[in-house]
């Protein structure tokens, strides 16, 4: 059972363009949800969050959109740049206070200079 | 990444041995984790802890065990290796189990043959 789904493995942007990138997920106890990137032959680094009572936040060139009766996330990148270019996992956490994050299976972002 | 190290980085190992990897890390952070990552699954947890001595299973912890004797080293031992155990592995770290911001160390590439 998946409950986190990124659907697109990939996604190839013009450079200052937007990239969109796109998260479902099942588990309605999440209370927040996070983005991750991963460079290659690095770990992933936290970049945004946004808590399930909202339904926006920014963070400079970086926008998480949540939709919750859809069950749907997104993660607007404007302007895209070419060092954006990196694999990106959605995650949702749930309520305990372990710190149990639950990621979806990524989605490669290519920005074209 | 700061704080947090991985060893070895990568390791060939046989069928049927068994392996451990190491987590060491200098945050004092009460949280650790063990992840997989696999291509078309993402991240996946294999164990966690949340304190000394404190472990428990997370979602693909079969033929995987964990210790955590100290509050900085988390060790994951493959008891004994098979085909399906090649992946990345990483470790990370949480300071409050809130699943905000995890750290991320350098992730290990396990290869069994």
């Amino acid at each position: 059972d998946q409950q986190v789904k990124q659907n697109s493995p990939s996604l190839s942007v013009q450079e200052g363009r937007i990239s969109i990138l796109n998260c479902d997920y099942t588990n309605s106890m999440f209370d927040y949800f996070l983005w991750y990137k991963k460079y290659p032959a690095e770990g992933p680094t936290f970049l945004i969050s946004i808590s399930s009572i909202k339904d926006k936040n920014e963070d400079g060139r970086f926008t998480v959109f949540l939709n919750k009766s859809a069950k749907h996330l997104s993660l607007h990148i404007v302007p895209s740049q070419p060092g954006d270019s990196a694999v990106y996992f959605c995650a949702g956490h749930g309520s305990s206070n372990t710190g149990k994050l639950i990621f979806g299976q990524g989605t490669t972002l290519q920005v074209k200079p | 990444d700061a704080g947090i190290t991985q060893s070895p980085r990568h390791k060939v190992t046989e069928t049927g041995t068994p392996v451990t990897l190491r987590c060491h890390q200098t945050e004092n952070h009460r949280y650790m984790y063990w992840y997989r990552q696999d291509p078309g699954h993402g991240l996946r947890l294999i164990h966690y802890s949340y304190g000394v001595k404190d472990t428990d299973k997370g979602e693909v912890s079969d033929g995987y065990s964990v210790s955590r004797s100290k509050t900085e080293d988390f060790l994951l031992t493959l008891e004994s290796a098979t085909s399906s155990q090649t992946s990345v592995y990483f470790c990370a770290i949480s300071e409050t189990g809130q699943g905000i911001g995890y750290t991320f160390g350098s992730g290990t590439r396990l290869t069994v043959v």
